[in-house]
């Protein structure tokens, strides 16, 4: 079964300190993945997506198909940053129709 | 554009009315997503539609949800009887066919 997994709701880190939101898959395919990002009072937009390999924001996330994870990652977070993160998955090649998303984590960034 | 526009954005009702939810997707997109969002299950896809065709309702709790897109510029979302446990934040996206999914503000439903 299709399932994406994000085993932190809340993520606490200082401004200036390295930030990892985990996000682990499963998918029998060869799945597209997603991170979105809604920040407060806004709406739920994509931040990335794996197969661009580009960074946004500061933001990176690596397909490992071996661990079947797709963390995000930045060096040094900022306040600007504090935002629900959701994975999604879309096993539907090129399409983000159908897509499953994970629960989903909050980053707080203290100053 | 002013985006995925939804409405209402709150709705508060008795358990046994009906409940319809409202969505304009952006100009162009041929795709148009339903989500619901609760706190224990996060962010479930109930149905989505690719050129007014309904593909995958899979999603769609029980009968009591019925959806429609009758045009490429509106779609409602309908609950009939609302229970409590339809409580949540619903949300319509739109997308052109590979395109990133655009989201509106959602409609938060409060089921007495």
């Amino acid at each position: 079964a299709q399932r994406v997994t994000q085993p932190e709701k809340l993520l606490s880190v200082f401004k200036g300190a390295p930030v990892e939101l985990k996000c682990n898959y499963s998918y029998s395919g060869s799945p597209e993945l997603f991170w979105y990002v809604q920040y407060s009072r806004q709406r739920l937009q994509l931040l990335l997506r794996h197969i661009s390999r580009e960074s946004i924001k500061g933001f990176t996330a690596d397909l490992n198909k071996g661990e079947t994870s797709f963390h995000l990652k930045k060096p040094f977070a900022q306040e600007e940053d504090s935002a629900m993160y959701y994975c999604a998955l879309s096993g539907y090649g090129g399409s983000q129709g159908n897509l499953i998303f994970g629960k989903g984590t909050k980053l707080s960034v203290k100053p | 554009d002013a985006g995925v526009i939804q409405s209402p954005r709150h709705e508060v009702t008795e358990m046994g009315q009906e409940v319809t939810l409202r969505c304009k997707p952006i100009s162009g997109h041929n795709s148009l997503f339903w989500y619901r969002q609760t706190m224990m299950r996060g962010l479930e896809l109930l149905i989505y539609f690719n050129n007014n065709v309904p593909i995958d309702d899979s999603g769609m709790p029980e009968d009591r949800f019925s959806a429609k897109m009758p045009n490429a510029s509106f779609s409602t979302l309908k609950i009939q009887p609302s229970e409590p446990r339809d409580s949540a934040v619903y949300f319509c996206a739109s997308s052109e066919s590979t395109g990133e999914l655009f989201f509106g503000e959602g409609s938060r439903l409060t089921v007495l």
